[in-house]
């Protein structure tokens, strides 16, 4: 079975720090996907950034990109010049590859992120 | 475009009791999934639906929990009757389709908390 894990409960930053929030999982799987999502206050989660594990490069998406380690299983998540609206929880989550994919998300406990002005 | 809306947003009801949360997907989105976040824990998947019909439902904890989705349009999840350990926050998400093109994603609604008390 698939498990992903994010080891820090709480982070907090100050405005315009970079901060790297960290995730890990366990799968036998070869092909899957990971992704980080983004839940603010407001409560609407937001997919942030995705990444197809056949892809050795790793994904960007302006401010935000990871760091995938296939072979360690590692996937973190860095924000750059970190802004007030990222204050957010932000929940790793797992995806196994199908040709025809159910959509089954495996997540993280979730990491609060606390950016100070 | 209207994104995931779900209802109510916040819902205290005492054990023994009925409650139904609603989701309305995305208009076009065949693909509709609820997860749920018990506190302190994963989000965990609940079941998936494309257009009308159950197309995963591994994830219902019991048969206090009904779900539908008639006329392929909003999705409804009844718990019945309400027990202490269902409390926490229930997510809707709405994909255009289960082929898992680069662009794919689920959109997920405010979500709905629920307190059994």
């Amino acid at each position: 079975a698939q498990t992903v894990t994010q080891s820090q409960p709480e982070m907090s930053v100050q405005e315009a720090e970079t901060v790297t929030l960290s995730c890990t999982y366990d799968t036998s799987e070869n092909n899957y996907y990971l992704f980080w999502y983004k839940q603010p206050p407001s409560r609407q989660m937001i997919l942030v950034i995705r990444q197809e594990a056949y892809k050795q490069q790793n994904a960007t998406e302006n401010r935000f990109s990871v760091n995938f380690q296939k072979a360690a299983k590692s996937f973190s998540l860095k924000i750059s010049d970190s802004q007030l609206g990222d204050t957010a929880m932000y929940f790793c989550a797992f995806m196994k590859h199908f040709p025809d994919s159910n959509y089954q998300l495996i997540w993280g406990a979730g990491t609060k992120l606390i950016i100070k002005p | 475009e209207a994104g995931v809306t779900q209802f109510p947003s916040h819902s205290v009801i005492e054990k023994g009791q009925t409650v139904t949360l609603r989701c309305d997907p995305i208009s076009g989105h065949d693909n509709l999934y609820w997860y749920r976040r018990v506190m302190g824990k994963e989000i965990k998947f609940l079941l998936h639906f494309v257009k009308e019909s159950k197309q995963d439902e591994s994830g219902m904890p019991n048969n206090r929990f009904l779900a539908e989705r008639t006329g392929g349009t909003y999705s409804t999840l009844k718990v019945q009757p309400a027990e202490l350990e269902d409390s926490g926050v229930y997510f809707c998400a709405s994909s255009q389709t289960t082929m898992f093109a680069d662009r794919n994603e689920a959109f997920f609604g405010q979500g709905t908390r629920l307190t059994v008390v």
